[in-house]
């Protein structure tokens, strides 16, 4: 149980465009997930916290115009990076917590973003 | 403001031995501990926690951890290491028994030689 996916596993995209990844809890009702972003070889930093049918919460120095979550459902949250640039080429992750008694995360796969 | 650290980018160890993978933190108030470990181009897997009780906690894989308040550490232990184990491993603290997001530690290699 408690799987958690993501979509698409790996992206290439233009610079100037947008591209929207896809976080899905697969067994479970996520009433919060998190999104994460990975530099190489460093650790995961937290970019926004995002509750079933609320904005979300953006960590200090995270762009909200730049990177859209949409948690419209306690399955699905959406990440998209609009007007992508070479510097927002990194390794995404999101993570989902079921009930208010669960202490546990569960990370999806990650997204590899590439932008040219 | 809440911080891990983990002194080590990496460690080696032989098959059959034991291993620790070193991990301190910093917070105000109660800390609830996780580590992950991760595999190349994967998320992250869940190993186990310390939210309350007995400091030592079992997780999976045969991985155990101490919780020592007094030092602010939260070791990752395993008595005899697998080739299989060598992967990254983070060190994570939440101030919300993991309802908020996690501050992770920047990651250990481990390393098992044959």
């Amino acid at each position: 149980g408690a799987v958690v996916s993501q979509h698409p596993s790996r992206v290439i995209c233009k610079s100037g465009t947008s591209v929207k990844i896809e976080c899905r809890s697969l067994d479970f009702q996520a009433t919060t997930m998190f999104w994460y972003r990975q530099f190489p070889k460093q650790s995961l930093m937290l970019m926004a916290t995002s509750n079933e049918g609320s904005k979300a919460t953006y960590e200090q120095g995270v762009e909200k115009d730049k990177f859209l979550i949409n948690h419209a459902s306690l399955t699905l949250s959406t990440l998209t990076v609009t007007s992508a640039h070479p510097e927002d080429s990194s390794f995404y992750i999101c993570s989902a917590r079921g009930s208010s008694y669960s202490y546990e995360q569960y990370f999806g796969p990650g997204t590899r973003l590439t932008v040219t | 403001a809440q911080s891990v650290a983990q002194p080590e980018d990496q460690v080696n160890v032989a098959e059959g031995n034991p291993l620790t993978v070193k991990c301190t933190y910093s917070v105000s108030g109660n800390p609830y501990l996780f580590w992950y470990v991760q595999y190349p181009n994967r998320g992250l897997q869940f190993l186990l926690k310390y939210i309350t009780g007995d400091n030592l906690v079992k997780g999976s894989y045969g991985f155990e951890a101490e919780f020592n308040k007094s030092q602010t550490s939260f070791h990752l232990k395993k008595p005899s290491a697998l080739v299989s184990d060598s992967a990254l491993y983070f060190c994570a603290v939440s101030l919300f028994r993991g309802a908020d997001g996690l501050t992770f530690g920047k990651g250990t290699h481990l390393i098992i030689q044959p």
